[in-house]
């Protein structure tokens, strides 16, 4: 059964740094993964998405990697600003199929202090 | 991006009433729809899984009689809360896949605030 981990649950960090949100799965035969941000109260806004035969997306401050074979991704986002608060999710698609359920990690709650 | 909406984006009722939320596609066709439900500082949790012209599939746990789900188009899906219980108050998301081609997409609405007095 597919588990989907994320590392820190929190983190809160100064305006300006530099920061790695970190993504673990413990099938390495998934489909795609995909990065997303929610705001307090709100849905989901999709940030990487990222296909199984690549290795990362890029998104203005924003890099996904993908490692499957490790069963990991990292969203790396460059000089942090307050408005990147928010919480992070990363979700795995088990597979190309029409039976196939993504599977959400349970977040990364980000603080940016200014 | 292909978008999803959904209606109301949040509701009031009282205990013992029943609360339908709609879900659309607006520019490609769904034939599966996700449902998920939401607790505060939690992540999503799969409900079910809405599949147009078929049952949905529920997952376990999931009551099926008090959340009645219904595809009754290509972009349309609705989650009926029955007999509502302030237990049952949530944000309620929905998804709908966008199975085409060589693309396997999720695409999610903006979510659903429910509060049962």
């Amino acid at each position: 059964k597919q588990e989907v981990t994320q590392i820190p649950a929190a983190l809160s960090v100064p305006e300006g740094e530099n920061l790695v949100l970190n993504c673990s799965f413990t099938d390495s035969a998934i489909y795609n993964l995909q990065w997303f941000r929610q705001d307090p109260g709100k849905g989901l806004t999709s940030l990487l998405l990222i296909q199984s035969s690549q290795r990362e997306q890029t998104s203005g401050r924003l890099n996904a990697s993908l490692d499957k074979s490790s069963g990991r991704s990292t969203l790396y986002i460059a000089a942090s600003q307050p408005g990147d608060s928010a919480t992070y999710l990363c979700a795995v698609f088990p597979g190309y199929s029409s039976a196939s359920k993504i599977i959400f990690g349970s977040g990364t709650r980000l603080s940016i202090r200014p | 991006g292909a978008v999803v909406s959904q209606h109301p984006s949040w509701v009031i009722c009282k205990s013992g009433t029943s609360v339908k939320i709609e879900c659309r596609s607006l520019d490609f066709q769904a034939t599966t729809m996700f449902w998920y439900r939401q607790f505060p500082k939690q992540s999503l949790m799969l409900m079910a899984t809405s599949n147009e012209g078929s049952k949905a599939t529920y997952e376990q746990g999931v009551e099926k009689d008090k959340f009645l789900i219904n595809h009754a188009s290509l972009t349309l899906s609705t989650l009926t809360v029955t007999s509502a219980h302030p237990e049952d108050s949530s944000f309620y998301i929905c998804s709908a896949r966008d199975f085409s081609g060589t693309a396997d997409t999720q695409y999610f609405g903006p979510g659903t605030r429910l509060t049962v007095l």
